[in-house]
């Protein structure tokens, strides 16, 4: 149980347009899920938290106007970069708290490597 | 502000051999703490969760250890195999449901055959 899954798992764009990452809580009701950018040989740096139904918290210095995020149900989170750039290229996770809260722990997506040319 | 260290940040053992991944954080108020595996280019496993209450959890060759008052964890690996070659990091929350995992850099494991 408790299985996030995310999609697509890698994706090559063209600079300037922009790609849209899907993560879904397979078999259970996620009020919050998280997104994180991993550059290489780098830790997770946490981008935002999406809460559903409600706007999206960002972590300082994540630019909100290009890291589009959209929790419409409990089971759907969507990351979409806009108008993508080299320097976005990057791994990008989401994670979703599979318990009443923080004391069950955290599942991740399996991740999205997305390269800009 | 809640920093995670995990030291070192690369080890090389040999097939057989135990080892210990140490994870330290600056903030001891936590509720619990992760530890996952992350193999190159795929997300991440979870393999223990220890919640603040405890002291360790073991899961077959894996046990880890959490004192908080110290801001410690440590991963015990038994017998280690080539297929434990991995990224394994350490992540900790500080607040009730709804806040992030802060993670740490990692350490990355090599087993050799």
């Amino acid at each position: 149980g408790a299985v996030v899954s995310q999609h697509p798992s890698r994706v090559i764009c063209k600079s300037g347009t922009s790609v849209k990452i899907e993560c879904r809580s397979l078999d259970f009701q996620a009020t919050t899920m998280f997104w994180y950018r991993q550059f290489p040989k780098q830790s997770l740096m946490l981008m935002a938290t999406s809460n559903e139904g409600s706007k999206a918290t960002y972590e300082q210095g994540v630019e909100k106007d290009k890291f589009l995020i959209n929790h419409a149900s409990l089971t759907l989170s969507t990351l979409t970069v806009t108008s993508a750039h080299p320097e976005d290229s990057s791994f990008y996770i989401c994670s979703a708290s599979y318990g009443t809260g923080s004391y069950d722990g955290y599942t991740f997506g399996s991740g999205t490597r997305l390269t800009v040319v | 502000k809640q920093e995670v260290t995990q030291i070192p940040a690369a080890l090389s053992v040999p097939e057989g051999e135990n080892l210990v991944l140490n994870c330290s954080f600056t903030d001891s108020a936590i509720y619990n703490l992760q530890w996952f595996r992350q193999d190159p280019g795929k997300g991440l496993t979870s393999l223990l969760l220890i919640q603040s209450s405890q002291r360790e959890q073991t899961s077959g060759r894996l046990n880890a250890s959490l004192d908080k008052s110290s801001g410690r964890s440590t991963l015990y690996i038994a017998a280690s195999q080539p297929g434990d070659s991995a990224t394994y990091l350490c992540a900790v929350i500080t607040s009730l449901a709804g806040t992030a995992l802060i993670f740490g850099k990692g350490t990355t494991l090599s087993v050799s055959s």
